[in-house]
């Protein structure tokens, strides 16, 4: 069964510094997005994407972040400069259609030092 | 702005003993959903409601919705041990790549 993969699964960075997470989404899907948790709270939105660009994006998603489909299959998200408050685990999700269900991804743990 | 809320947050209970989470929001939605997720591990789906009254069952859990009441139920039947986790609702409005607005989560633990 297609899925969602992530990596890396855990990445330590010192703050200050910049972090890459990536994404592969399921390869018929068409829209794709970015979620964070924060340790013990509840899942938050960051952004959605649809043909090459950002569709929509919440109060987090501020200028020290940015996301890219650089090729056909990869999903990027960019932290320039990591805040101690970044520290947490982010989700990618895709979705075949605007009315499909989102599929997540397993998560990368972004823990900054 | 929508707004979920769940409860309640946490939930102790006995093996065999049923119970209900609830989920409300604030504006009108399109899609319900509820997912599962394990300690340090990822959301998996549950539950996608679509429209008033629709009822979803898998095993010992139910999902309901009333979009008139803003409101969504997970019914626990006769609970196991394995059902230990941490539930989320989370609704949809249908924009153009709309997003999911998650509930707080209910930290559910089931004791033999």
């Amino acid at each position: 069964e297609p899925e969602v993969t992530q990596t890396p699964s855990h990445q330590v960075t010192q703050m200050g510094q910049e972090v890459i997470l990536r994404c592969v989404p399921i390869s018929n899907h068409l829209y794709f997005y970015w979620y964070r948790q924060i340790l013990g709270q509840k899942v938050e939105f960051l952004v959605s994407f649809y043909n090459n660009e950002i569709s929509e994006k919440s109060e987090i998603f501020d200028d020290q972040f940015s996301v890219e489909r650089p090729d056909g299959s990869n999903f990027t998200l960019k932290i320039r400069s990591t805040k101690l408050e970044d520290s947490a685990m982010y989700f990618c999700a895709s979705r075949p259609t605007d009315s499909g269900e989102q599929y997540f991804g397993p998560g990368t743990r972004l823990t900054v030092t | 702005e929508l707004k979920v809320e769940q409860n309640p947050l946490f939930l102790s209970m006995q093996e065999g003993k049923n119970y209900t989470i609830y989920c409300n929001y604030s504006t009108t939605s399109d899609r319900l959903y509820w997912y599962r997720q394990d300690p340090g591990k990822s959301l998996e789906s549950l539950f996608v409601l679509l429209s008033n009254g629709a009822v979803k069952q898998e095993g010992r859990l139910m999902a309901s919705l009333d979009t008139k009441a803003r409101l969504s139920t997970l019914h626990i039947t006769a609970a196991v041990h394995d059902l230990s986790a941490t539930y989320f609702c989370a609704v949809e409005k249908a924009t153009s790549g709309s997003r999911l607005t998650f509930g707080e989560g209910t930290q559910l633990t089931v004791n033999p």
